[in-house]
């Protein structure tokens, strides 16, 4: 069965702080790896991976996979309190199917 | 703004009713795919329709059911709701790679 498992799945940090959200996969038919934010409805996509060791980096973000291990990492330095949202990480199969975790929620206390 | 738009907002349904969603596709966007998020999970693929045809399914009973327009906008109907329906319903458009997510329904089954 295919699955994406997200940790941790909360995570409450103090501002600047760095933190490290983990996502491993099982899924057959891999395509690539996709990272969303979530804040109150619609995910908002923030990156999409398909090469292992390849560094995305978005401002205070990056991410990257490693197909050989079957996980990817989402960073976030310098944490600031509109950070605070919920991380999905979903791999998307053929035909743009996507398989999400359950996603980690990250809190930033002031 | 991700250019998806879905209708109504908010929907409160009592078992047993039927209920229709609706989803404005981004402009040009052929492939519409629906997913299901219950409350502290990520969100489970339900179907795709791509150029009017269902293009793949997820683990949901038939009573889920689908319509893509021939201007792509496309519809869910969800048949005899049951109280674990409750949940936010996402549209996601794509062409060819990326999917734009709405805001989704937030639909309660009492």
């Amino acid at each position: 069965e295919d699955k994406v498992v997200q940790s941790p799945l909360s995570l409450v940090v103090h501002e600047g702080d760095t933190v490290t959200l983990n996502c491993s996969y099982e899924v057959t038919n891999f395509r690539s790896l996709l990272w969303y934010k979530q804040e109150k409805k619609a995910p908002t996509f923030l990156f999409m991976l398909t090469s292992s060791g390849i560094e995305k980096k978005s401002g205070r973000l990056s991410s990257i996979l490693d197909k050989k291990e079957l996980f990817s990492i989402l960073n976030i330095t310098a944490t600031q309190t509109g950070d605070s949202a919920i991380y999905l990480c979903a791999v998307e199969q053929g035909a743009q199917k996507l398989v999400f975790g359950q996603g980690t929620r990250l809190t930033i206390n002031p | 703004e991700t250019g998806v738009t879905q209708s109504p907002t908010h929907l409160i349904k009592t078992r047993g009713q039927q209920v229709t969603l609706r989803c404005s596709s981004q402009s040009g966007h052929n492939t519409v795919s629906w997913y299901q998020q219950a409350l502290g999970q990520g969100p489970q693929f339900i179907f795709q329709y791509y150029r009017e045809e269902e293009n793949g399914r997820g683990n949901f009973p038939p009573r889920f059911s689908g319509l893509q327009f021939p201007n792509y906008s496309s519809e869910l109907n969800v048949n005899a709701l049951e109280l674990d329906d409750s949940a936010l319903y996402l549209c996601a458009s794509s062409l060819g790679q990326g999917n734009s997510f709405g805001s989704g329904t937030r639909l309660t089954v009492v």
